[in-house]
């Protein structure tokens, strides 16, 4: 069964740019989720899915921060203007549940390094 | 505000010997706690979940204790190999609530 596939591995931008991450969740997986885990930190969820609906967006930074999933499959997660708080490792994982069951096994991609100069 | 403490940044055992990290949480009650591994430029693995009614899970070498009353979980992995070095993460949550990881503890495992 193919993983999870996150796109690019590693960016470099200068701040105030803007940046773009894509994910590909494994093949009838409904929930999708995107974290940034900077150096040292676990993971922090910054937006959830179910299908192409927001199940909870709480920690998302909006004022720069936005989030689709279109079709209810692949996502984007897009940082605009970016700040050099923002330098971390963007992680998308998947779950084949909707919603938080107890065996709801997540399964994460490789993840996106990113580096605010 | 929840907060998790996993007991150390780092952990060097022997090759053979057990490993035993622990993963204390605070200002909440999480029903279930999973095990997560992640090694150097990968995402997180899923290892085990335990509920807060089973006292002890096993998985091959690995076992996990879950106490509520002391608020902590405790990750085993016997016969420790290199192979298990790596950073192993803890997330406490309650069902109903997003997963919240701890930092997490690098376990590097010396031959």
């Amino acid at each position: 069964e193919a993983g999870v596939a996150q796109s690019p591995r590693y960016k470099i931008i200068e701040k105030r740019q803007s940046v773009a991450f894509w994910c590909n969740p494994i093949s009838g997986h409904a929930t999708l989720y995107w974290y940034q885990q900077i150096l040292g930190q676990g993971p922090k969820l910054l937006i959830q899915f179910q299908n192409n609906g927001v199940v909870d967006d709480s920690q998302l930074p909006k004022d720069r921060f936005s989030a689709e999933r279109l079709k209810g499959v692949d996502s984007t997660l897009k940082i605009q203007p970016a700040k050099l708080e923002d330098s971390a490792v963007y992680l998308c994982a998947s779950s084949l549940y909707g919603g938080l069951a107890a065996d709801n096994e997540q399964f994460f991609g490789p993840g996106t390094r990113l580096t605010v100069l | 505000s929840q907060k998790i403490e996993q007991n150390s940044e780092a952990l060097n055992i022997q090759e053979g010997k057990t490993a035993t990290l622990t993963c204390n949480y605070t200002n909440y009650s999480p029903a279930y706690l999973q095990w997560y591994r992640q090694d150097p430029g990968r995402g997180p693995v899923f290892l085990l979940l335990i509920r807060e009614n089973e006292k002890e899970k096993r998985k091959e070498r690995l076992k996990v204790t879950f106490d509520t009353t002391l608020k902590q979980s405790l990750f085993h992995i016997t016969a420790s190999q290199p192979a298990d070095s790596a950073t192993y993460l803890c997330a406490p949550f309650s069902g109903n609530t997003p997963l919240v990881f701890g930092k997490g503890t690098r376990l590097s495992v010396i031959a």
